[in-house]
């Protein structure tokens, strides 16, 4: 069974530039997270998606959007891109709302 | 919100011996526990869970106990191997909104 998968496995940017890093969930998942991990600290809560709906956000500002497929992918967009938005962005999946998650290996976005 | 604290940041042992991560949590409506595995450059990957209904949970090496009263809830993994070497995060979740707060980490380093 495929994991959850994500791409790019790194993506370069420059200040205030818009980033798009995508998200495909394990097979049969609905349900699909964003977390941000800055270097050295923990995860972030970012995002939930659910049925095509966001139904949850983290503490980030407005530039931090996205959407979910009709087949389940997602999409995690970035505007005006920070140098403190620099991170690795994790994206899991689970079943309808539920537990556990699964992760993916993660986008590295880097702003120069 | 929900706020996980976790320690210690760092733990050496050697092989063979046994190590122990400990988390502390804030909101009593928490009942579920994931700890996640992270080796560089992977994703998060899931080694045990436990959910409020069960003070303790078994897997081969690895066992996580779950104290309600006291708000906290530790990863024992017993008869460490170098391969155990990985960062690990403990997280705590309502199951209301999925917002999973996570530990900051702890960096385990098995020696040889």
């Amino acid at each position: 069974e495929a994991g959850v998968t994500q791409s790019p496995t790194h993506l370069i940017k420059t200040r205030g530039q818009q980033a798009t890093l995508r998200c495909s969930p394990i097979s049969g998942h609905t349900s699909v997270y964003w977390y941000q991990q800055a270097l050295g600290l923990g995860l972030q809560f970012l995002l939930w998606y659910d049925e095509g709906e966001e139904r949850n956000r983290g503490n980030f500002p407005p530039r931090f959007s996205g959407r979910q497929f009709p087949n389940y992918s997602s999409e995690l967009n970035v505007n005006a891109l920070e140098l403190e938005d620099s991170a690795l962005y994790l994206c899991a999946s689970s079943f309808t709302g539920g537990q556990p998650q699964h992760f993916g290996d993660g986008t590295r976005l880097s702003i120069l | 919100g929900e706020n996980v604290e976790q320690h210690p940041s760092t733990l050496s042992v050697q092989e063979g011996d046994s190590a122990v991560i400990k988390c502390t949590y804030s909101d009593s409506a928490s009942n579920y526990f994931p700890w996640y595995k992270q080796e560089l450059g992977k994703g998060p990957q899931l080694i045990i869970d436990i959910r409020s209904n069960v003070g303790e949970k078994k897997d081969q090496r690895i066992a996580v106990t779950l104290n309600k009263t006291a708000k906290h809830f530790s990863l024992h993994i017993t008869e460490t191997q170098p391969e155990d070497s990985a960062v690990y995060f403990c997280a705590a979740s309502t199951g209301n909104n999925n917002d999973m707060r996570f530990g900051a980490g702890t960096r385990l380093t098995v020696k040889p």
